[in-house]
Formats: C-alpha cells, sequence, structure tokens
C-alpha cells in the first residue's frame, strides 16, 4: 500500500523558512517522480515543484522559483521542500504526491499546513 | 500557461441522477488530462488519467471522455459520496501541469 506522510509544516513569520518531508512507503521510491502541490484555504490546488526519480531534475513554479528548493533522498525514501523568503500567499495546505508516468498524480499524501503571518 | 477552466462552478444533483462536469484547455493538451476528487478535509484522490482511463479502485460509474480542448466526467449515478469538489488537470507540459478551479457537486 502506497502511503506518503508529510510532516514539518507550521506558523511561521514573513521572510523566514520552512522544511517540508514526505515520509513515502509501499513503492520503490527511486523509480518515480515525486511533486508537492498546494492549496490556499478554500482555493484550488496549485503545482509547486517537482523532482525526478534519480533527482537530477528539478522544476519550479514560477511563483516560488528562486526561493523553494525540492530534493529527496532515495536511501531514506524521503522528499523535501526547503521553503525560504516565505510571504503571506505561500500560506497552504502543502501536499506531496506521487507522479504517474506521464504527470498525473496517483498518490496523495494527508497534506500539512503552512500559515506565514506576522 | 495552459489555463484551465471548469464548468459548472457548482452542480446540484439528486442522489441517483446524473452528473455531467466540463474542463476545457486554453489550447490542445491533447489526452493528458486528470480529474480529481477532493472531499472537505481530504487530499485529492485520482479519478481519471489519460482522459478516460479509470485509476485503480475508482467505481465504472466514473467516466471520462473527451481531447484536445474539451473534456467531460461523468458520474452515471451519483451516490451520496460522490458529493465533492472535483479538478482536471492538465499534464500536456509536464511537470508544469495546471488545475481547473474546481466542480463543487451537492446535494440538490
Amino acid at each position: 500500500e502506497v502511503q506518503l506522510l508529510e510532516s514539518g509544516g507550521g506558523l511561521v513569520q514573513p521572510g523566514e523558512s520552512l522544511r517540508l518531508s514526505c515520509a513515502a512507503s509501499g513503492f520503490t521510491f527511486s523509480s518515480y517522480a515525486m511533486s508537492w502541490v498546494r492549496q490556499a484555504p478554500g482555493k484550488g490546488l496549485e503545482w509547486v515543484s517537482a523532482i525526478s526519480g534519480s533527482g537530477g531534475g528539478t522544476y519550479y513554479a514560477d511563483s516560488v522559483k528562486g526561493r523553494f528548493t525540492i530534493s529527496r533522498d532515495n536511501s531514506k525514501n524521503t522528499l523535501y521542500l526547503q521553503m525560504n523568503s516565505l510571504r503571506a500567499e505561500d500560506t497552504a495546505e502543502y501536499y506531496c504526491a506521487k507522479t504517474g508516468v506521464a504527470g498525473w498524480f496517483d498518490f496523495w499524501g494527508q497534506g500539512t499546513l503552512v500559515t506565514v503571518s506576522s | 500557461e495552459i489555463v484551465m477552466t471548469q464548468s459548472p462552478a457548482t452542480l446540484s444533483v439528486s442522489p441517483g441522477e446524473r452528473a455531467t462536469l466540463s474542463c476545457r484547455a486554453s489550447q490542445s493538451v491533447r489526452s493528458n488530462l486528470a480529474w480529481y476528487q477532493q472531499k472537505p478535509g481530504q487530499a485529492p484522490r485520482l479519478l481519471i488519467y489519460g482522459a478516460s482511463t479509470r485509476a485503480t479502485g475508482i467505481p465504472a460509474r466514473f467516466s471520462g471522455s473527451g481531447s484536445g480542448t474539451e473534456f467531460t466526467l461523468t458520474i452515471s449515478s451519483l451516490q451520496s459520496e460522490d458529493f465533492a469538489v472535483y479538478y482536471c488537470q492538465q499534464y500536456d507540459n509536464w511537470p508544469r501541469g495546471t488545475f481547473g478551479q474546481g466542480t463543487k457537486v451537492e446535494i440538490k
């Protein structure tokens, strides 16, 4: 059974940093691209970042490029999202998602809430 | 950026009735279209990928159709557990996939 468990969310002030983690199990982690998708309170879904199975390819939405860094540790079956220079508009539930062979998201974690507020 | 537009924003349907949800892309995404269901307080769940292929474990009452710029998700006979928000997502320019704004299916 595929399981994705996010952690690391919390309340931070604007300009601060936070690192999210996503522990994966139930599949061969290194064989799949992984992504982060966020959802602001009461809003729709927004793709944030993706990383290839090997970690050699990383991709970002324009809204987070230069501030967020995605990475993975295939020896630990864990995905990360380092978020720097956080802004109020980054407030959202952050989901990690296993990415299907062509780009759909076939499994999602339960989410971790990031709140950026002074 | 490919913009996905869903309609209607809210759909009121009685249990047992058919629900038809639409999704339009601002440019062709071929068949690279997925549908997700999200219930309050839960993560999204994949229903359909490749525009018409049901994901593992998804009941046959869910069906997807379309290609290019026009897509449809049909729920043939709504069950109580189907009342939720539904999102379409294009992944033609993966990884920069984009989502529609969602359609809420509510009880009439």
